[in-house]
């Protein structure tokens, strides 16, 4: 079945500084990806798409970068904010059915 | 509604007992979603309705853990002889196909 998962379970910046958090993926014939943020207590929330035919997306402050060749995803947040401390999920999907990986924990030092 | 809505928020049950646990998606998402989340852990997949079909049901652990969703819309997480193991949080998500919008979920205690 497929699996995703995650380089680093925790990654701990300064205020201001970038963040990259990283994640694997095993299914070649996954076709779209996302990145989930949850804080505690609530459940994930959508940050930023990105399809298989495609290597880079932008957001607001946040881009996803996609490695097809090394089946690889990355999460760049700038100028990161201690509101953007919460656990980070990649998730995978094929034909609609969507995977999670276990999830990077991003701490924020003021 | 404006979101996906999950009840209960909370539930303790003893060992034993029969669980559901509701999610009612956003109007008109065909798809919906369950997932179950332990502590420091992605949400694992349970299983995926499009419409009123179980299109992928592989998730589920075992036959003590039914859901169905007759009429396409609301959705029934069901656990039968509750077990400890069963302790978690069950989250929902709908779709129109492509991004999921997540419920706070149903926290589950088992005794």
């Amino acid at each position: 079945g497929e699996s995703v998962g995650l380089h680093l379970p925790t990654l701990s910046v300064q205020e201001g500084d970038n963040s990259i958090i990283n994640c694997a993926y095993s299914n070649s014939a996954s076709d779209y990806f996302i990145w989930y943020k949850q804080e505690s207590g609530k459940g994930p929330q959508f940050i930023i798409d990105i399809r298989s035919n495609m290597d880079k997306r932008q957001g607001q402050r946040v881009t996803v970068l996609l490695n097809k060749t090394v089946k690889h995803l990355s999460l760049q947040i700038a100028a990161t904010q201690p509101g953007d401390s919460a656990v980070y999920f990649c998730a995978s999907s094929n034909n609609n059915d969507m995977r999670f990986g276990a999830g990077t924990r991003l701490t924020v030092k003021p | 509604g404006a979101g996906v809505s999950q009840t209960p928020s909370n539930k303790v049950t003893e060992k034993g007992k029969y669980v559901e646990l509701r999610c009612d998606p956003i109007s008109g998402h065909t798809a919906l979603y369950w997932y179950r989340q332990s502590l420091g852990q992605g949400p694992e997949f349970l299983i995926y309705f499009q419409g009123t079909g179980a299109a992928d049901d592989s998730g589920l652990p075992n036959d003590r853990f039914f859901a169905v969703r007759p009429e396409g819309s609301v959705s029934t997480l069901k656990i039968q002889r509750t077990e400890r193991g069963d302790s978690a949080v069950y989250l929902c998500a709908s779709s129109l196909g492509g991004v999921l919008t997540f419920g706070a979920g149903s926290r589950l205690t088992v005794l």
